[in-house]
């Protein structure tokens, strides 16, 4: 069965400082993972996927996301926030045949001037 | 080349009125995705259609819903008699092949009122 787990339900940084969003999965086979943005009234944009190639996927617009398979985890990150970054995050994991698209309960990362 | 799109953006529906939803993929895609979006919640897989075919409808209600994905023309997502616990953001999303990334559209929101 596959699950996400997005840890934290809100995150508050302030401009220029990192940001740290958590996901944790588990999947009975090699999962593809991806990390979705989701702006307000705007449909969903893919920030990067990981697809069993490097562990450390970069993404657009200066994220990237680590995954970790003893850890179960897939945490997304960018070094410094900018206010362009507050948006909702769907952390995604999907099944081996790719046929369903699991989403977690996302994460409202609010930044601060 | 366009991407993923949906109409219409906003759709307002009396209860036990018919509410269609309307999703064009983007070119040369064949999976069809549709997802719900409650208040406050992720977003939640309804149904999975290739071409004419329905392959995992296991996330959508037994009753008052249906899907269809013809061979010519847009994906529709039908709501019969609609009811106040419908009122949500609808996303359609598309692929070009299983187990590849999925390109969403910018949802339409249903209001029933």
């Amino acid at each position: 069965a596959q699950s996400v787990t997005q840890l934290d339900s809100h995150v508050s940084v302030s401009e220029g400082t990192p940001v740290l969003l958590r996901c944790n999965y588990s999947s009975s086979y090699s999962p593809s993972l991806f990390w979705y943005v989701q702006h307000p009234n705007k449909g969903l944009q893919l920030l990067l996927k990981y697809t069993s190639a490097a562990t450390l996927v970069k993404g657009i617009n200066g994220f990237e996301a680590e995954f970790k398979k003893s850890e179960t985890s897939f945490h997304l990150t960018k070094p410094s926030a900018h206010m362009s970054d507050a948006a909702e995050y769907f952390c995604v994991v999907t099944t081996n045949t790719g046929n369903q698209f699991y989403f977690g309960t996302g994460t409202s990362l609010t930044v601060i001037p | 080349n366009a991407g993923v799109m949906q109409n219409p953006r906003h759709l307002v529906r009396r209860r036990g009125q018919e509410a269609r939803l309307r999703c064009s993929p983007m070119k040369g895609h064949s999976h069809v995705y549709w997802y719900r979006q409650l208040p406050e919640e992720g977003l939640k897989f309804m149904v999975y259609l290739q071409k004419e075919n329905i392959i995992d409808e296991s996330g959508m209600p037994k009753e008052r819903f249906s899907a269809e994905f013809p061979k010519e023309g847009p994906s529709i997502l039908r709501i019969q008699q609609v009811v106040r616990g419908d009122s949500a953001a609808y996303f359609c999303a598309s692929s070009r092949q299983e187990n590849t990334e999925a390109f969403f559209g910018q949802g339409t929101r249903l209001t029933v009122v």
